[in-house]
Protein backbone atom coordinates (compact mmCIF):
# COMPACT_ATOMS: atom_id res chain seq x y z
CA UNK A 1 0.00 0.00 0.00
CA UNK A 2 0.73 4.00 0.40
CA UNK A 3 2.16 4.03 -3.74
CA UNK A 4 2.82 7.35 -4.81
CA UNK A 5 3.37 7.65 -9.06
CA UNK A 6 4.68 11.01 -10.11
CA UNK A 7 4.66 11.16 -14.26
CA UNK A 8 7.22 11.69 -16.09
CA UNK A 9 10.36 10.46 -15.03
CA UNK A 10 12.15 12.58 -17.19
CA UNK A 11 11.91 15.72 -18.98
CA UNK A 12 14.23 17.56 -21.42
CA UNK A 13 13.26 20.88 -22.65
CA UNK A 14 14.36 24.15 -23.91
CA UNK A 15 14.33 26.83 -22.35
CA UNK A 16 11.42 29.45 -21.89
CA UNK A 17 8.77 26.51 -21.87
CA UNK A 18 6.39 25.58 -19.43
CA UNK A 19 6.52 21.95 -17.56
CA UNK A 20 4.05 19.97 -15.59
CA UNK A 21 4.67 17.34 -13.34
CA UNK A 22 2.01 15.16 -11.99
CA UNK A 23 1.70 13.29 -8.36
CA UNK A 24 -0.89 10.52 -7.82
CA UNK A 25 -1.53 9.05 -4.51
CA UNK A 26 -2.85 5.48 -5.83
CA UNK A 27 -4.42 3.30 -3.20
CA UNK A 28 -4.88 6.55 -0.96
CA UNK A 29 -6.21 9.92 -0.10
CA UNK A 30 -3.64 12.57 0.16
CA UNK A 31 -4.76 15.16 2.31
CA UNK A 32 -1.83 16.72 2.18
CA UNK A 33 1.08 16.87 -0.56
CA UNK A 34 4.28 17.85 -0.76
CA UNK A 35 6.79 19.21 -3.02
CA UNK A 36 10.37 19.00 -2.88
CA UNK A 37 13.73 19.80 -4.83
CA UNK A 38 16.86 17.53 -4.69
CA UNK A 39 20.36 18.92 -5.87
CA UNK A 40 22.62 16.40 -6.47
CA UNK A 41 24.16 14.84 -3.39
CA UNK A 42 22.73 17.11 -1.32
CA UNK A 43 18.89 15.97 0.98
CA UNK A 44 15.79 16.63 0.13
CA UNK A 45 14.59 20.97 0.34
CA UNK A 46 10.86 21.26 0.65
CA UNK A 47 9.54 23.74 -1.62
CA UNK A 48 5.74 24.10 -0.64
CA UNK A 49 2.84 22.00 0.75
CA UNK A 50 -0.85 21.77 -0.61
CA UNK A 51 -3.60 20.64 1.24
CA UNK A 52 -6.75 19.34 -1.45
CA UNK A 53 -8.79 22.34 -2.32
CA UNK A 54 -6.81 25.24 -0.37
CA UNK A 55 -3.68 27.60 -1.70
CA UNK A 56 -0.38 25.65 -1.63
CA UNK A 57 2.02 26.83 1.19
CA UNK A 58 5.36 28.33 -0.33
CA UNK A 59 8.95 27.77 1.56
CA UNK A 60 10.69 30.97 2.24
CA UNK A 61 12.66 31.91 -1.18
CA UNK A 62 10.50 29.62 -3.42
CA UNK A 63 9.02 32.41 -5.92
CA UNK A 64 5.05 31.20 -6.19
CA UNK A 65 4.68 32.79 -9.79
CA UNK A 66 7.62 30.04 -10.92
CA UNK A 67 6.48 26.75 -9.62
CA UNK A 68 2.58 26.63 -9.53
CA UNK A 69 1.15 24.24 -7.48
CA UNK A 70 -2.42 22.65 -8.00
CA UNK A 71 -3.36 20.04 -5.92
CA UNK A 72 -7.45 19.50 -7.13
CA UNK A 73 -8.42 16.46 -5.91
CA UNK A 74 -7.28 13.88 -3.03
CA UNK A 75 -5.33 11.67 -5.51
CA UNK A 76 -3.70 14.27 -7.88
CA UNK A 77 -1.43 17.72 -6.98
CA UNK A 78 0.65 19.25 -10.09
CA UNK A 79 3.97 21.11 -10.27
CA UNK A 80 4.28 23.25 -13.15
CA UNK A 81 7.65 24.69 -13.35
CA UNK A 82 6.90 28.12 -15.59
CA UNK A 83 9.25 29.38 -18.52
CA UNK A 84 11.74 27.01 -16.94
CA UNK A 85 15.48 28.00 -17.60
CA UNK A 86 18.83 26.15 -17.18
CA UNK A 87 18.92 27.23 -13.84
CA UNK A 88 15.79 25.35 -12.55
CA UNK A 89 17.45 22.14 -13.50
CA UNK A 90 17.10 19.64 -10.91
CA UNK A 91 15.42 16.65 -9.55
CA UNK A 92 11.78 17.29 -8.02
CA UNK A 93 10.25 14.73 -5.40
CA UNK A 94 6.65 14.49 -4.59
CA UNK A 95 5.21 13.14 -1.14
CA UNK A 96 1.53 12.32 -0.22
CA UNK A 97 0.23 11.96 3.59
CA UNK A 98 -3.01 10.51 4.41
CA UNK A 99 -4.87 11.93 7.27
CA UNK A 100 -3.76 15.00 9.50
CA UNK A 101 -2.44 12.59 12.06
CA UNK A 102 1.01 11.05 12.62
CA UNK A 103 1.31 8.95 9.17
CA UNK A 104 4.46 9.20 7.43
CA UNK A 105 4.40 10.87 4.21
CA UNK A 106 4.95 8.51 1.12
CA UNK A 107 7.49 9.59 -1.83
CA UNK A 108 7.09 9.51 -5.52
CA UNK A 109 10.14 8.16 -7.76
CA UNK A 110 10.98 11.80 -8.84
CA UNK A 111 11.26 13.77 -12.13
CA UNK A 112 14.60 14.47 -13.50
CA UNK A 113 13.64 18.07 -14.86
CA UNK A 114 16.53 19.00 -17.84
CA UNK A 115 16.64 22.29 -19.20
CA UNK A 116 18.54 23.51 -22.28
CA UNK B 1 15.41 26.27 12.07
CA UNK B 2 15.44 23.03 13.00
CA UNK B 3 18.53 21.10 11.98
CA UNK B 4 19.50 17.67 12.06
CA UNK B 5 22.82 16.37 12.39
CA UNK B 6 23.03 12.85 10.72
CA UNK B 7 26.28 10.86 10.56
CA UNK B 8 28.75 9.26 9.12
CA UNK B 9 28.32 11.10 6.24
CA UNK B 10 29.69 7.56 4.29
CA UNK B 11 30.43 4.15 5.27
CA UNK B 12 32.26 1.76 3.09
CA UNK B 13 31.99 -1.90 4.62
CA UNK B 14 32.30 -5.38 3.87
CA UNK B 15 29.28 -7.37 2.73
CA UNK B 16 27.84 -9.44 5.94
CA UNK B 17 29.06 -6.29 8.48
CA UNK B 18 26.73 -4.40 10.57
CA UNK B 19 25.84 -0.87 9.88
CA UNK B 20 25.24 1.97 12.23
CA UNK B 21 24.06 5.68 11.80
CA UNK B 22 21.89 8.23 13.50
CA UNK B 23 20.23 11.53 13.50
CA UNK B 24 20.40 14.64 16.86
CA UNK B 25 18.75 17.22 16.76
CA UNK B 26 18.70 20.42 19.17
CA UNK B 27 14.89 20.20 19.31
CA UNK B 28 12.11 17.69 20.30
CA UNK B 29 10.49 15.61 17.66
CA UNK B 30 7.04 13.44 17.98
CA UNK B 31 8.12 11.54 15.29
CA UNK B 32 11.35 9.85 13.51
CA UNK B 33 11.46 8.67 10.08
CA UNK B 34 14.07 6.98 8.22
CA UNK B 35 14.52 6.82 4.19
CA UNK B 36 16.77 4.89 1.74
CA UNK B 37 16.61 6.27 -1.06
CA UNK B 38 18.25 4.63 -4.37
CA UNK B 39 20.20 6.51 -7.81
CA UNK B 40 17.09 8.68 -9.55
CA UNK B 41 14.34 7.24 -7.23
CA UNK B 42 12.70 8.70 -4.23
CA UNK B 43 12.77 7.96 -0.79
CA UNK B 44 11.18 5.05 0.21
CA UNK B 45 10.42 5.02 3.82
CA UNK B 46 11.86 1.89 6.12
CA UNK B 47 10.82 2.65 9.17
CA UNK B 48 8.72 5.22 11.19
CA UNK B 49 9.11 5.48 15.26
CA UNK B 50 6.18 7.81 17.26
CA UNK B 51 7.05 6.93 21.01
CA UNK B 52 10.45 7.82 22.96
CA UNK B 53 12.19 4.87 23.50
CA UNK B 54 10.24 3.06 20.94
CA UNK B 55 12.63 0.14 19.48
CA UNK B 56 11.32 -0.91 15.94
CA UNK B 57 12.40 -3.68 13.80
CA UNK B 58 11.83 -4.63 9.97
CA UNK B 59 14.17 -7.28 8.88
CA UNK B 60 17.60 -6.70 9.31
CA UNK B 61 16.79 -3.05 10.12
CA UNK B 62 16.56 -1.85 13.47
CA UNK B 63 15.40 1.44 14.78
CA UNK B 64 14.85 3.36 17.83
CA UNK B 65 13.26 6.96 18.72
CA UNK B 66 15.60 8.31 21.80
CA UNK B 67 14.42 8.77 24.83
CA UNK B 68 15.35 12.87 25.07
CA UNK B 69 13.36 12.87 21.52
CA UNK B 70 16.25 15.02 20.03
CA UNK B 71 18.00 12.11 18.63
CA UNK B 72 17.47 8.30 16.67
CA UNK B 73 19.89 5.54 15.17
CA UNK B 74 19.28 3.34 12.62
CA UNK B 75 21.22 -0.37 12.36
CA UNK B 76 21.42 -2.85 9.41
CA UNK B 77 22.75 -5.87 10.72
CA UNK B 78 24.47 -8.39 8.26
CA UNK B 79 24.38 -6.33 5.26
CA UNK B 80 23.99 -7.22 1.89
CA UNK B 81 24.83 -5.42 -1.94
CA UNK B 82 21.41 -4.15 -2.94
CA UNK B 83 21.73 -1.99 1.05
CA UNK B 84 24.07 0.03 -1.23
CA UNK B 85 21.92 3.64 -1.09
CA UNK B 86 21.70 7.04 0.86
CA UNK B 87 19.98 6.60 4.07
CA UNK B 88 18.26 9.55 5.51
CA UNK B 89 16.75 10.55 8.53
CA UNK B 90 13.49 12.71 9.22
CA UNK B 91 12.15 14.11 12.14
CA UNK B 92 8.92 16.37 12.51
CA UNK B 93 7.63 18.32 15.21
CA UNK B 94 3.73 19.77 16.27
CA UNK B 95 3.62 23.33 14.68
CA UNK B 96 2.49 25.95 17.49
CA UNK B 97 -1.13 25.29 16.09
CA UNK B 98 -0.69 21.75 17.09
CA UNK B 99 -0.69 20.40 13.70
CA UNK B 100 1.90 18.36 12.22
CA UNK B 101 4.93 20.29 10.91
CA UNK B 102 6.92 19.53 7.68
CA UNK B 103 9.66 17.03 7.80
CA UNK B 104 13.34 18.08 8.29
CA UNK B 105 15.72 15.96 6.56
CA UNK B 106 19.10 15.29 7.69
CA UNK B 107 21.76 15.09 4.88
CA UNK B 108 22.27 11.42 4.06
CA UNK B 109 24.24 8.36 4.93
CA UNK B 110 25.60 7.03 1.45
CA UNK B 111 26.36 3.35 2.32
CA UNK B 112 28.50 1.52 -0.02
CA UNK B 113 28.90 -2.40 0.73
CA UNK B 114 31.36 -4.31 -0.93
CA UNK B 115 30.97 -8.07 -1.61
Amino acid sequence: GAVVSQHPSRVICKSGTSVKIECRSLDFQATTMFWYRQFPKQSLMLMATSNEGSKATYEQGVEKDKFLINHASLTLSTLTVTSAHPEDSSFYICSARQGWGNQPQHFGDGTRLSIL
Amino acid sequence: GQQLNQSPQSMFIQEGEDVSMNCTSSSIFNTWLWYKQDPGEGPVLLIALYKAGELTSNGRLTAQFGTTRKDSFLNISASIPSDVGIYFCAGQARDYGGSQGNLIFGKGTKLSVKP
